[in-house]
Protein backbone atom coordinates (compact mmCIF):
# COMPACT_ATOMS: atom_id res chain seq x y z
CA UNK A 1 0.00 0.00 0.00
CA UNK A 2 1.13 3.18 -1.27
CA UNK A 3 -0.05 6.85 -0.20
CA UNK A 4 -3.03 7.46 1.92
CA UNK A 5 -5.46 4.41 2.19
CA UNK A 6 -9.11 4.98 3.66
CA UNK A 7 -11.61 1.86 4.44
CA UNK A 8 -14.22 1.39 4.17
CA UNK A 9 -14.72 3.15 0.78
CA UNK A 10 -18.79 3.32 0.85
CA UNK A 11 -21.02 2.55 4.15
CA UNK A 12 -24.57 3.11 4.74
CA UNK A 13 -25.88 3.42 7.92
CA UNK A 14 -29.08 4.34 10.06
CA UNK A 15 -29.28 6.60 12.49
CA UNK A 16 -28.95 4.39 15.28
CA UNK A 17 -25.73 2.73 13.86
CA UNK A 18 -22.49 3.22 15.44
CA UNK A 19 -19.77 2.69 12.82
CA UNK A 20 -15.86 3.90 12.52
CA UNK A 21 -13.77 4.99 9.15
CA UNK A 22 -10.14 4.24 9.24
CA UNK A 23 -7.67 6.23 7.99
CA UNK A 24 -3.85 4.85 7.35
CA UNK A 25 -0.45 6.88 5.87
CA UNK A 26 2.47 4.97 4.49
CA UNK A 27 4.35 8.40 3.58
CA UNK A 28 5.47 8.75 7.42
CA UNK A 29 3.80 11.91 8.25
CA UNK A 30 3.44 13.76 11.21
CA UNK A 31 0.07 15.33 10.90
CA UNK A 32 -3.30 14.12 9.90
CA UNK A 33 -6.55 15.43 9.41
CA UNK A 34 -10.33 14.74 8.36
CA UNK A 35 -12.15 16.95 6.09
CA UNK A 36 -15.76 16.36 4.96
CA UNK A 37 -17.22 16.99 1.63
CA UNK A 38 -20.83 17.93 1.24
CA UNK A 39 -22.30 18.86 -1.97
CA UNK A 40 -21.97 21.98 -3.55
CA UNK A 41 -19.97 23.14 -0.22
CA UNK A 42 -16.53 23.77 -0.20
CA UNK A 43 -14.35 21.02 1.70
CA UNK A 44 -14.73 21.37 5.19
CA UNK A 45 -12.02 20.82 7.84
CA UNK A 46 -12.94 18.27 10.93
CA UNK A 47 -10.12 17.47 13.23
CA UNK A 48 -6.11 18.07 12.76
CA UNK A 49 -3.98 15.77 14.61
CA UNK A 50 -0.10 16.43 14.93
CA UNK A 51 2.57 14.41 16.75
CA UNK A 52 -0.91 12.20 17.73
CA UNK A 53 -2.54 15.03 19.29
CA UNK A 54 -5.72 16.41 18.48
CA UNK A 55 -4.79 20.39 17.61
CA UNK A 56 -8.08 21.27 15.72
CA UNK A 57 -11.49 20.65 16.50
CA UNK A 58 -13.18 22.48 13.86
CA UNK A 59 -16.93 23.00 16.26
CA UNK A 60 -17.91 19.54 15.42
CA UNK A 61 -20.59 18.22 16.82
CA UNK A 62 -20.03 15.42 18.92
CA UNK A 63 -21.83 12.92 17.14
CA UNK A 64 -18.19 12.10 15.25
CA UNK A 65 -15.30 11.22 17.62
CA UNK A 66 -11.40 11.05 16.49
CA UNK A 67 -9.08 9.03 17.43
CA UNK A 68 -5.38 9.00 16.54
CA UNK A 69 -3.28 5.71 18.10
CA UNK A 70 -0.51 6.50 16.48
CA UNK A 71 0.78 8.42 13.65
CA UNK A 72 0.03 6.62 10.86
CA UNK A 73 -3.36 5.42 11.76
CA UNK A 74 -6.81 7.96 12.23
CA UNK A 75 -10.30 6.71 12.99
CA UNK A 76 -13.36 8.72 12.52
CA UNK A 77 -16.15 7.21 15.15
CA UNK A 78 -19.59 7.81 13.94
CA UNK A 79 -22.54 7.95 16.14
CA UNK A 80 -26.08 9.10 15.81
CA UNK A 81 -25.64 10.36 12.81
CA UNK A 82 -27.98 12.47 10.95
CA UNK A 83 -29.68 12.34 7.09
CA UNK A 84 -27.54 15.58 6.25
CA UNK A 85 -24.06 14.02 7.47
CA UNK A 86 -24.00 12.00 4.30
CA UNK A 87 -21.22 13.03 2.77
CA UNK A 88 -17.50 11.90 1.33
CA UNK A 89 -15.60 11.82 4.57
CA UNK A 90 -11.73 12.86 3.39
CA UNK A 91 -8.79 11.71 4.83
CA UNK A 92 -4.89 13.38 4.67
CA UNK A 93 -1.61 13.60 6.02
CA UNK A 94 1.50 15.90 6.10
CA UNK A 95 4.95 16.36 7.37
CA UNK A 96 5.82 19.98 8.66
CA UNK A 97 2.33 21.67 9.75
CA UNK A 98 2.38 25.35 10.10
CA UNK A 99 5.23 25.59 7.65
CA UNK A 100 5.24 26.73 4.24
CA UNK A 101 6.35 23.64 3.14
CA UNK A 102 3.42 21.56 4.86
CA UNK A 103 1.43 19.73 1.40
CA UNK A 104 -1.51 17.28 2.39
CA UNK A 105 -1.73 14.24 0.71
CA UNK A 106 -5.58 13.14 0.39
CA UNK A 107 -6.94 9.41 0.53
CA UNK A 108 -9.68 8.08 -1.43
CA UNK A 109 -12.30 9.37 0.88
CA UNK A 110 -15.33 6.99 2.49
CA UNK A 111 -18.70 7.91 0.93
CA UNK A 112 -20.91 7.69 3.67
CA UNK A 113 -24.77 7.48 3.47
CA UNK A 114 -27.38 8.09 6.83
CA UNK A 115 -30.87 6.62 6.19
CA UNK B 1 -12.05 35.48 7.14
CA UNK B 2 -10.05 33.83 4.70
CA UNK B 3 -12.19 33.33 1.88
CA UNK B 4 -11.33 31.62 -1.56
CA UNK B 5 -12.76 31.91 -4.53
CA UNK B 6 -12.92 30.37 -8.13
CA UNK B 7 -13.87 30.68 -11.33
CA UNK B 8 -14.92 29.50 -13.74
CA UNK B 9 -16.93 27.42 -11.98
CA UNK B 10 -17.16 25.13 -15.01
CA UNK B 11 -15.35 24.80 -18.37
CA UNK B 12 -16.30 22.71 -21.40
CA UNK B 13 -13.28 22.78 -24.32
CA UNK B 14 -11.98 20.96 -27.46
CA UNK B 15 -8.86 18.97 -26.83
CA UNK B 16 -5.66 20.88 -27.65
CA UNK B 17 -6.55 24.80 -25.73
CA UNK B 18 -4.88 26.12 -23.52
CA UNK B 19 -6.64 26.98 -20.25
CA UNK B 20 -6.21 28.98 -17.60
CA UNK B 21 -7.76 28.49 -14.10
CA UNK B 22 -8.61 31.15 -11.51
CA UNK B 23 -8.12 31.11 -7.92
CA UNK B 24 -8.18 34.50 -5.83
CA UNK B 25 -8.22 34.38 -1.61
CA UNK B 26 -8.98 37.73 0.57
CA UNK B 27 -6.16 37.48 2.91
CA UNK B 28 -2.79 37.46 2.01
CA UNK B 29 -1.03 36.00 5.26
CA UNK B 30 -0.59 32.61 3.37
CA UNK B 31 1.86 29.64 4.35
CA UNK B 32 1.36 28.41 0.25
CA UNK B 33 -0.99 27.48 -1.91
CA UNK B 34 -2.04 24.23 -3.23
CA UNK B 35 -3.61 22.81 -6.35
CA UNK B 36 -5.62 19.60 -6.45
CA UNK B 37 -7.60 17.84 -9.03
CA UNK B 38 -10.88 15.60 -8.05
CA UNK B 39 -11.97 13.02 -10.58
CA UNK B 40 -15.94 12.30 -9.40
CA UNK B 41 -16.13 10.33 -6.28
CA UNK B 42 -13.12 10.21 -5.88
CA UNK B 43 -10.10 11.74 -3.13
CA UNK B 44 -7.45 14.94 -4.14
CA UNK B 45 -4.53 14.43 -5.75
CA UNK B 46 -1.98 17.09 -5.33
CA UNK B 47 -0.34 18.83 -8.36
CA UNK B 48 1.19 21.57 -7.43
CA UNK B 49 2.51 23.72 -4.19
CA UNK B 50 3.84 27.22 -4.30
CA UNK B 51 5.49 28.35 -1.39
CA UNK B 52 4.22 32.09 0.05
CA UNK B 53 7.84 32.80 -1.35
CA UNK B 54 7.53 31.17 -4.47
CA UNK B 55 6.24 33.16 -7.71
CA UNK B 56 5.44 29.81 -9.88
CA UNK B 57 5.46 26.30 -9.85
CA UNK B 58 5.58 23.94 -12.92
CA UNK B 59 4.84 20.01 -13.75
CA UNK B 60 4.74 18.97 -17.10
CA UNK B 61 1.79 20.54 -18.54
CA UNK B 62 1.18 22.20 -15.42
CA UNK B 63 2.06 25.89 -14.58
CA UNK B 64 0.42 27.58 -11.52
CA UNK B 65 1.49 31.39 -10.68
CA UNK B 66 0.92 32.94 -7.30
CA UNK B 67 0.61 37.04 -6.59
CA UNK B 68 0.75 36.95 -3.03
CA UNK B 69 0.41 40.71 -2.45
CA UNK B 70 -3.11 40.80 -4.79
CA UNK B 71 -4.39 37.57 -3.82
CA UNK B 72 -4.69 35.58 -7.56
CA UNK B 73 -3.38 32.26 -8.45
CA UNK B 74 -3.69 30.53 -11.86
CA UNK B 75 -3.05 27.14 -13.12
CA UNK B 76 -2.72 26.99 -16.84
CA UNK B 77 -3.02 23.68 -18.45
CA UNK B 78 -1.39 23.25 -21.63
CA UNK B 79 -2.43 21.55 -24.57
CA UNK B 80 -5.57 20.28 -22.63
CA UNK B 81 -6.77 16.41 -23.32
CA UNK B 82 -9.97 14.82 -22.37
CA UNK B 83 -7.96 12.89 -19.82
CA UNK B 84 -7.46 16.26 -17.96
CA UNK B 85 -11.22 15.96 -16.99
CA UNK B 86 -11.89 16.38 -13.42
CA UNK B 87 -12.96 19.23 -11.34
CA UNK B 88 -10.06 21.42 -9.86
CA UNK B 89 -9.88 23.18 -6.39
CA UNK B 90 -7.12 25.38 -5.12
CA UNK B 91 -6.69 25.86 -1.75
CA UNK B 92 -4.58 28.57 0.91
CA UNK B 93 -3.21 27.49 3.75
CA UNK B 94 -3.13 29.54 6.79
CA UNK B 95 -3.22 27.54 10.45
CA UNK B 96 -5.65 24.84 8.24
CA UNK B 97 -6.11 24.74 4.47
CA UNK B 98 -9.14 26.66 2.88
CA UNK B 99 -10.79 25.51 -0.22
CA UNK B 100 -12.21 27.29 -2.67
CA UNK B 101 -15.57 25.33 -4.15
CA UNK B 102 -13.70 24.25 -7.79
CA UNK B 103 -13.79 24.92 -11.41
CA UNK B 104 -15.02 21.55 -13.57
CA UNK B 105 -13.27 20.73 -16.45
CA UNK B 106 -14.23 19.10 -19.02
CA UNK B 107 -12.21 18.34 -22.19
CA UNK B 108 -13.90 17.18 -25.67
CA UNK B 109 -12.41 15.10 -28.58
Amino acid sequence: ETGVTQTPRHLVMGMTNKKSLKCEQHLGHNAMYWYKQSAKKPLELMFVYSLEERVENNSVPSRFSPECPNSSHLFLHLHTLQPEDSALYLCASSQNPGSASNEQFFGPGTRLTVL
Amino acid sequence: KQEVTQIPAALSVPEGENLVLNCSFTDSAIYNLQWFRQDPGKGLTSLLLIQSSQREQTSGRLNASLDKSSGRSTLYIAASQPGDSATYLCAVYTDKLIFGTGTRLQVFP
